[in-house]
């Protein structure tokens, strides 16, 4: 069955940097756009950008643009997401999710998800 | 940026009733809207792509419809396990973005 199963929950200060895993299984990494999605506590959902594990290739939302690195690492099936700059209003759960369809065809929506990661930062 | 809106923001419901949620965007996205359903300490279920497109597995009871920039998701007859929130969001231009939210809770 497909899972993604992310790093635990990081506490940072405001500056600092961040680096959230996600790995997959019971599925090909690169056979599916991966995407970060972002929740702060009691709020909506957020787009983060995505990436394509096949070639590397990314894409950031402009809010993320300059702060944000997603990379993989497909001998052992996972992507990360990198933000760096961390302010008070980054405190969020960030998950991974599953493109729909695979990378050839992607819909840039999400079937599987990650647990989620809870990122607080605070000073 | 593409802004969505979800109305209502909260609905107050009985298991059985049936339920129409709505979520508009700014502009034109065709039929490239999806939604999702979200419980407390969970993250989103995908429910409904391009639109009117059930996802693997969800339940009859749940469909989708709307193009252009008004779109529909109706639960036929709410169960109790439906008690979540749900939003909708857009894959027409980037950034992606999500609606607002819309919380069916019980009455």
């Amino acid at each position: 069955q497909v899972q993604l199963v992310q790093s635990g929950a990081e506490v940072k200060k405001p500056g600092a940097s961040v680096k959230v895993s996600c790995k997959a299984s019971g599925y090909t990494l690169t056979g599916y756009y991966l995407h970060w999605v972002r929740q702060a506590p009691g709020q909506g959902l957020e787009s983060v950008g995505w990436i394509n594990p096949n070639s590397g290739a990314t894409k950031y939302s402009p809010k993320f643009e300059g702060r944000v690195t997603m990379t993989r690492d497909t001998s052992i099936s996972t992507a990360y997401m990198e933000l760096n700059s961390l302010r008070s209003d980054d405190t969020a759960v960030y998950y991974c999710a599953r493109d729909y369809r695979r990378v050839m065809d992607t819909i840039m929506t999400f079937d599987y998800w990650g647990q989620g990661t809870l990122v607080t930062v605070s000073s | 940026e593409t802004v969505l809106t979800q109305s209502p923001v909260t609905l107050s419901l009985s298991p059985g009733e049936r339920v129409t949620l709505s979520c508009r965007t700014s502009q034109s996205v065709s039929s490239y809207i999806a939604w999702y359903q979200q419980k407390p300490g969970q993250a989103p279920r995908l429910l409904i792509y391009d639109a009117v497109n059930r996802a693997t597995g969800i339940p009859a009871r749940f469909s989708g419809s709307g193009s252009g920039t008004d779109f529909t998701l109706t639960i036929s007859s709410l169960e109790p396990e439906d008690f979540a929130i749900y939003y909708c969001q857009q894959r027409s231009d980037w950034p992606l973005t999500f609606g607002g939210g819309t919380k069916v809770e019980i009455k």
